[in-house]
């Protein structure tokens, strides 16, 4: 099945460093989100790209797909300690009309003051 | 005017324990969900209901039954509850865009068994 591998699983970095988490897929995706968790907190949805090769941007965070639409990557630009959480990337089946998701597994950004 | 709501918001319980969480929508969406976050914060689909009929039943045990009364409410009921259902559960709604839905999560369930 469709799987989404993301990487790292941890990152720690000082308070102004930039900040990259990486999602791959081994097939190709119709669309790529997401997520953001708060220690304690619940997944809250940040951006969706559907478009190969598009970039989005939201202040500090940009957000990009591959080309062939099997990766994607979120960029922080100089981290601040509200930056602090997981982050998701997640992907629905092509064709799919459930609104399954699957999720990558995550990745713990943490940042020191 | 919370969108996505959940009780109990903590749930300790011993093993062999039946126990019940709840969840309701107050967006209007169709589609109501609920994901298992274990340990390691990996976030896996158990259940999807759109409006009311079961449409995603992942590989869960049979001890885990869902119900939804209605489009706005979406109910979780565990049998015999194990050691290895400790996590935390989120319940999440959304409405149908072809396969690019984005997910509301509630504020989840964190539930202890001992």
């Amino acid at each position: 099945g469709q799987q989404v591998m993301q990487i790292p699983q941890y990152q720690h970095v000082q308070e102004g460093e930039d900040f990259t988490t990486y999602c791959n897929s081994s097939t190709t995706l119709s669309n790529i989100q997401w997520y953001k968790q708060r220690p304690g907190g619940h997944p809250v949805f940040l951006i969706q790209l559907v478009k190969s090769g598009e970039v989005k941007k939201q202040k500090r965070l940009t957000f990009q797909f591959g080309e062939a639409k099997k990766n994607s990557s979120l960029h922080i630009t100089a981290t601040q300690t509200t930056d602090v959480g997981t982050y998701f990337c997640a992907s629905g089946p092509r064709g799919g009309n459930t609104g399954k998701l699957i999720f990558g597994q995550g990745t713990t950004l943490q940042v020191k003051p | 005017d919370t969108a996505v709501s959940q009780t109990p918001k903590y749930l300790v319980t011993q093993m062999g324990n039946d126990k019940s969480i709840k969840c309701e929508q107050n967006l209007g969406h169709d589609t109501m969900y609920w994901y298992k976050q274990d340990s390691k914060k990996f976030l896996k689909i158990m259940f999807s209901y759109n409006n009311k009929e079961l449409i995603i039943n992942e590989t869960v045990p049979n001890r885990f039954s869902p119900k939804s009364p209605d489009k706005a409410h979406l109910n979780l009921h565990i049998n015999s509850l194990e050691l290895g259902d400790s996590a935390v559960y989120f319940c999440a709604s959304s409405v149908p865009q072809g396969g690019r839905e984005t997910q509301y999560f509630g504020p989840g369930t964190r539930l202890l068994v001992l």
